[in-house]
Parts: C-alpha cells; structure tokens; sequence
C-alpha cells in the first residue's frame, strides 16, 4: 500500500529552527511536495523535490533521499506566524498526490 | 504562483437541500482538478478527480450520486452536494493541477459548508 507518515504535532521557539521530517512508501515517485496550511484554510505551496538533495528557498529548505524514501522541510528563523500544520504529500506513478496527515507545528515565543 | 478560486467561501443550508460548489483557475487552464474534504483536525481526504469533458473519478467510498461533479470547461469545475445532510457539513476544498514540471497543485480557498 501506499503511506506517508510524519509527526502529528511539533513545538518550537521563535526564533530557533525545526525540522519536519516525512517518510513515504509509494507505488512510483514523481516528486514530493510541502504545503502549508493554516488553520481554516486552504494548503499553499512551498516546495517540491524530485531530485536528491537540498532544495532552498527563504527560511525554508527541503530535502530528499529517494533511495531512504524520506524528506525533510526545515525552517529557520520561526516567526509567530509560521505557527500552521504542514504536509507532505508525494506524487506517485500516475502523478497523483497522496498525502500525509499533516504535522501541526506550534512557535511559542 | 497560479490562482484558484472558490465559491461561496461558506454556506449555510437545511438538511435535503442541494449545494453547489464552483471552482476556477483564474490565469491558467486546468484540465485535471481535484475535489478534497477535509474535516476538523484532519488531513485532506481526496474525494475524486475532475477532468475536463469527460466523468470525473471518485474515490472509493465517495458517492458519485450524491457529490455530483462537472467539469465543462478548461476553467471551471462545479462540485454539487444533493440532498445534504449534518454530516456532510465540512471543509471542502479544490486544488487545479498546473501544466508544467512539477505538475504541482494549487489550491482554492475552501468552502466551509454547514448543514442544519
């Protein structure tokens, strides 16, 4: 079958970095995706990997290892605002999205 | 990034009533959309898939009868929820697949439905 997992919930200080790590078990792999999604809101995009390495953009970075099956999104210098649940979703032979549950990430100051 | 837009945002409806969703990507052509639900503290659970001009593909345990899909254009797909009942009151969520390598989503805003 086909799974993703990551952590249900985080806590971090502003300020500090955390990671967010995602594994995955897919029936074909065509890129992984992060999303962030606020509560009562819709997703938003902030990366995807489908080559091996780090990919970095602002404060965020994501990486991947497909021979581990495993990513990790990492976000430096946390604001209050970052506080939201983020998700890791791959896309599998027939480039559809199969999504993990989501780590709920809260910033305490 | 591509915009997606849905309505109503929210909509409030007695049970047995019908109730329509819209959803448009506004500066692209989306042949393939996506309708999800998601409720509360939950993640997002895939409803079907909507391609333009033919049926839309749902996933299994989704009623085609009751979530009705329509995807006549190249901009717009239309999710119709019949005969509503409480518990189908959710956040419902649609996502228009962008033509390019990553073939990434992007999502609407959601429609929070109620019904009474």
């Amino acid at each position: 079958g086909q799974n993703i997992d990551q952590p249900t919930e985080m806590t971090a200080t502003e300020g500090a970095i955390v990671q967010i790590n995602c594994t995955y078990q897919t029936s074909g792999f065509n890129g992984l995706f992060w999303y962030q999604q606020h509560a009562g809101e819709a997703p938003t995009f902030l990366s995807y990997n489908v080559l091996d390495g780090l990919e970095e953009k602002g404060r965020f970075s994501s990486f991947l290892s497909r021979s581990k099956g495993y990513s990790y999104l990492l976000l430096k210098e946390l604001q209050m605002k970052d506080s939201a649940s983020y998700l890791c979703a791959v896309s599998d032979s027939n480039y559809q999205l199969i999504w993990g549950a989501g780590t709920k990430l809260i910033i305490k100051p | 990034g591509a915009v997606v837009s849905q309505h109503p945002s929210w909509v409030i409806c007695k049970s047995g009533t019908s109730v329509k969703i819209e959803c448009r990507s506004l500066d692209f052509q989306a042949t393939t959309m996506f309708w999800y639900r998601q409720f509360p503290k939950q993640s997002l659970m895939l409803m079907a898939t909507s391609n333009e001009g033919s049926k839309a593909t749902y996933e299994q345990g989704v009623e085609k009868d009751k979530f009705l899909i329509n995807h006549a254009s190249l901009t717009l797909s239309t999710l119709t929820v019949t005969s509503a009942h409480p518990e189908d009151s959710s956040f419902y969520i649609c996502s228009a697949r962008v033509p390019s390598d990553y073939n990434e989503q992007f999502f609407g805003p959601g429609t929070r439905l109620t019904v009474l």
